[in-house]
């Protein structure tokens, strides 16, 4: 069964940093890795899409990596602003006959003016 | 274009009582997913529907929990006989069809309080 951790579960960090949320799969025979932003009391949006054939994608501010051997995935944001504060989540794709995606617990991101 | 569409927003329930959730998926989006978010839960699976084949009902935690896609577009999550665990946020997500290039769009949830 796939699992997918999310370290830290919470970050704070000032206005301008650059900063990594870390994303780790058990079982990395993926289709594909998405990441998500959720406000409070919002639903989920979707930041970028990683297939597995693909290493990295890249959105403005955000860049997304994949390593499948590894089971990992990192979310770079550079220049923080207080707008990126929110919880972001990772969630897995499979491979096989499931359809669903396995998603983290997620990092709760504050970044402060 | 519309994004995913939910309704109600919230709903509030007593316990015992049966309610309905809807979906309205992205138009022309064949694939559709109802996901429930809770506390100490997190997000997890219940239900997968793509065209006109038969659901994966797979996430489903109970058969007090049903639901149906008419004309491949309009989703009912059914939820009977409610109780206080079902409290959560039912999220529902489309895309355009099962590939490692479709991403899954999320519409804003329902929150169920069961009383």
């Amino acid at each position: 069964k796939q699992e997918v951790t999310q370290i830290p579960a919470a970050l704070s960090v000032p206005e301008g940093e650059n900063l990594v949320l870390n994303c780790s799969f058990t079982d990395s025979a993926i289709y594909n890795l998405q990441w998500f932003r959720q406000d409070p009391g919002k639903g989920l949006t979707s930041l970028l899409l990683i297939q597995s054939s693909q290493r990295e994608q890249t959105s403005g501010r955000l860049n997304a990596s994949l390593d499948k051997s590894s089971g990992r995935s990192t979310l770079y944001i550079a220049a923080s602003q207080p707008g990126d504060s929110a919880t972001y989540l990772c969630a897995v794709g499979p491979s096989g006959s499931a359809r669903q995606l396995t998603f983290g617990s997620g990092t709760q991101l504050t970044v402060l003016p | 274009g519309a994004g995913v569409s939910q309704s109600p927003s919230n709903k509030v329930t007593e316990k015992g009582k049966d309610v309905e959730l809807r979906c309205d998926p992205i138009s022309g989006h064949t694939a559709l997913y109802w996901y429930r978010q809770s506390l100490g839960q997190g997000l997890e699976f219940l239900i997968y529907f793509q065209g006109n084949s038969a659901p994966d009902k797979s996430g489903l935690p109970s058969d007090r929990f049903s639901a149906e896609r008419t004309g491949g577009s309009v989703s009912t999550l059914t939820i009977q006989r409610t109780q206080q665990e079902d409290s959560a946020v039912y999220l529902c997500a489309s895309s355009l069809g099962y590939s490692s290039y479709n991403e899954q769009f999320f519409g804003p949830g329902t929150r169920l309080t069961v009383l």
